[in-house]
């Protein structure tokens, strides 16, 4: 069964510019989690989505945002990057009823200069 | 309200000797616990989970952890290090209520010398 896939891998942007990340899910699974790594704040909660329904949001500026398709991809955004965007995204994946265990693609690393 | 917290931040051993990563959980109600290892630039892995079934949890790699409820910790074992063991150790706490909710430790850099 293929993993969570998560593209890019890798982006550039400037400020000011947005950004779209995109996650696929394990098959099967209908719960799509984002979070945030940095080096200063570790690992943050940006939201989860199940049956493209946002079921929880962390505590992050309306800047950043997501949603579900049908076939349970997930795309989040953010818009009027900032410096302190640059950070490794990360999505997860998991069944959604439960708490069961997530399933973590190898991220998105993104660089705002 | 749920938390983990790992008692170091970065534990070294050499080659061969045991590993002990170290977290303490907080949890209003019987919690969901797991560890996952993150190796630099990628994704973080499942190591194991605990879920309410046996107190001992075996996991890959030779890692194991042991759930205690009286003392309220989740320490995550290895008989003998090996070099690829080198990483960042997170334990995690996930409670259940219409969604589910994971609670971070901030990570235990695991140090691996020859």
């Amino acid at each position: 069964k293929a993993g969570v896939t998560q593209t890019p891998r890798y982006l550039i942007k400037t400020r000011g510019q947005q950004v779209t990340l995109s996650c696929s899910p394990i098959s099967g699974h209908r719960s799509v989690s984002w979070y945030q790594q940095t080096p200063g704040q570790g690992l943050q909660f940006l939201f989860e989505y199940f049956s493209e329904t946002q079921r929880n949001k962390g505590n992050f500026p309306g800047r950043f945002s997501g949603r579900q398709f049908s076939n349970s991809r997930s795309e989040m955004n953010v818009s009027t990057l900032e410096l302190g965007d640059s950070a490794l995204y990360l999505c997860a994946s998991s069944f959604g009823e439960g708490a069961n265990e997530q399933f973590f693609g190898p991220g998105t690393r993104l660089t705002v200069l | 309200a749920q938390s983990v917290t790992q008692l170091d931040s970065h534990v070294s051993v050499s080659e061969g000797t045991p590993v002990l990563l170290r977290c303490n959980y907080s949890s209003s109600y019987s919690p969901s616990l797991f560890w996952y290892v993150q190796h630099p630039n990628k994704g973080l892995q499942l190591l194991l989970k605990y879920t309410s079934a046996a107190t001992l949890v075996k996991g890959i790699n030779g890692f194991e952890a042991e759930f205690k409820k009286s003392e309220t910790s989740f320490h995550l074992t290895k008989p003998s290090a090996h070099m690829s063991d080198a990483a960042e150790y997170f334990c995690v706490v996930s409670t259940w209520g219409g969604f589910q909710k994971l609670v971070f430790g901030t990570g235990t850099r695991l140090l691996v010398s020859p």
